[in-house]
């Protein structure tokens, strides 16, 4: 199985601040690479797909990037409903992996 | 406007069964691969298994840990996907999600729709 690293796994930041979550892939995955976010009891939602292509809808502030096994999410600048929690997404490997979650806290 | 929604979830003891629904809406449904993704209290998000469309022979994948436990089916005159989940455990317990994928073919392809997710509860 691929294993995802995500890091950290917890980050306090201040409305206005740029974030950056990263994941790493125990092997490569091209960039077949998918992030999601997830508000308290709420299904999760889809953010960006293909490492940086971002989902209809989703703001321009959110870009990711990355190929092979290392990935980032960077949020340009931290807007109040962006607080949650943010998994990455393996999806060319069964079984299909995610990272074990960045929650995103107000500082 | 795409629309999944689970049904199904509740209590069950140890060794029981479960059968899960989810129900599509706003789409094509024939066109997309489907997989439920489930998530135990507190915990993070783990993929359970996926059903492949007509193209791709309705064939189905599965996490080793449902593996020979749990059994995928689609009915795409009725646009909906089941789950029958036997032999639960504890560990099973979780809130598990019906997810769209973007396509279905050749190809591998990214979750973009969730739904809202139905609780299922393993215990005595």
């Amino acid at each position: 199985d691929i294993q995802m690293t995500q890091s950290p796994s917890s980050l306090s930041a201040s409305v206005g601040d740029r974030v950056t979550i990263t994941c790493r892939t125990s092997q490569g995955i091209s960039n077949y690479l998918a992030w999601f976010q997830q508000k308290p009891g709420k299904a999760p939602k889809s953010l960006i797909y293909a490492a940086s292509s971002l989902q209809s809808g989703v703001p321009s502030r959110f870009s990711g990037s990355g190929s092979g096994t290392d990935f980032t999410l960077t949020i340009s600048s931290l807007q109040p409903e962006d607080f949650a929690t943010y998994y990455c997404q393996q999806y060319n490997n069964y079984p299909l992996t995610f990272g074990g979650g960045t929650k995103v806290e107000i500082k | 406007e795409v629309q999944l929604v689970e049904s199904g979830g509740g209590l069950v003891q140890p060794g029981g069964s479960l059968r899960l629904s989810c129900a599509a809406s706003g789409f094509t449904f024939s066109d997309h691969y489907v997989d439920w993704v489930r998530q135990a209290p507190g915990k993070g998000l783990e993929w359970v298994g996926r059903t492949r469309n007509k193209v791709s022979s309705y064939t189905t994948e599965y996490a080793a840990s449902v593996k020979g436990r749990f059994t995928i089916s689609r009915d795409d005159s009725k646009n909906s996907v089941d789950m029958q989940m036997n032999s639960l455990k504890i560990e099973d317990t979780a809130v598990y999600y019906c997810t769209r994928l973007e396509g279905g073919g050749r190809g591998w392809y990214p979750i973009d729709y969730w739904g809202q997710g139905t609780l299922v509860t393993v215990s005595s």
